[in-house]
């Protein structure tokens, strides 16, 4: 069965921190892996991911994907209290479905 | 240009009761998802659709229908109420090619008592 699996669950650090994001997928007829990230409502997009190997970088806010350990990293450096949220990472297959991991909380404490 | 529009925002049913929660989009995009979150979870895939006419069961299908009569609207009906179904429902689209990049509507909260 596809998964995609997002660790830690849980994250409390403060701010000034790096933190890192992980996320494996197990997920057949892969396509790519997202990055997004959901405060009060709706996720909202970070990064999409297709080739191993390749950085993406936005601000303090990187990812980079490995598809020979399929998975994918997601680093923020010098965390703020608004990085607060939670993450979420999403495979896509040829069917076009997206799944969605579990989400990871982070929490950046003043 | 509204983007992906959901409604009711907020609903109460009881249980045994059947609804529709409505989802358009005015970007012609041709693929529509509906996903659901329980609280402190991720978003389970509950019906896609690539096109008009032509819907998929996601993770997720049970207690649920779905029917894409139209490029624009994508409305997800329950039947029979259930407290299971109590969640935060999502519908969000995407273009055809290129990035999988899905927009969201901004959710809507559904209590089942």
């Amino acid at each position: 069965e596809d998964k995609v699996v997002q660790s830690p669950l849980s994250l409390v650090v403060h701010e000034g921190d790096t933190v890192t994001l992980n996320c494996s997928y197990e997920v057949t007829n892969f396509r790519s892996l997202l990055w997004y990230k959901q405060e009060k409502k709706a996720p909202t997009f970070l990064f999409m991911l297709t080739s191993s190997g390749i950085e993406k970088k936005s601000g303090r806010l990187s990812s980079i994907l490995d598809k020979k350990e399929l998975s994918s990293i997601l680093n923020i450096t010098a965390t703020q209290t608004g990085d607060s949220a939670i993450y979420l990472c999403a495979s896509s297959r040829d069917n076009n479905d997206m799944r969605f991991g579990a989400g990871t909380r982070l929490t950046v404490k003043p | 240009n509204a983007g992906v529009t959901q409604t009711p925002k907020f609903r109460i049913l009881k249980i045994g009761q059947s609804m529709t929660l409505q989802c358009a989009q005015d970007m012609n995009h041709n693929y529509m998802y509906w996903y659901r979150q329980d609280p402190g979870m991720g978003l389970k895939l509950i019906y896609y659709s690539v096109g008009a006419g032509i819907t998929d069961k996601g993770e997720v299908p049970n207690g649920y229908n779905v029917s894409r009569s139209t490029t624009e609207d994508f409305p997800l009906r329950l039947e029979l109420a259930a407290p299971s179904q109590t969640s935060v429902y999502f519908c969000a689209s995407r273009v055809v090619s290129g990035a999988n990049v899905l927009t969201f509507g901004a959710g809507s909260r559904l209590t089942v008592l």
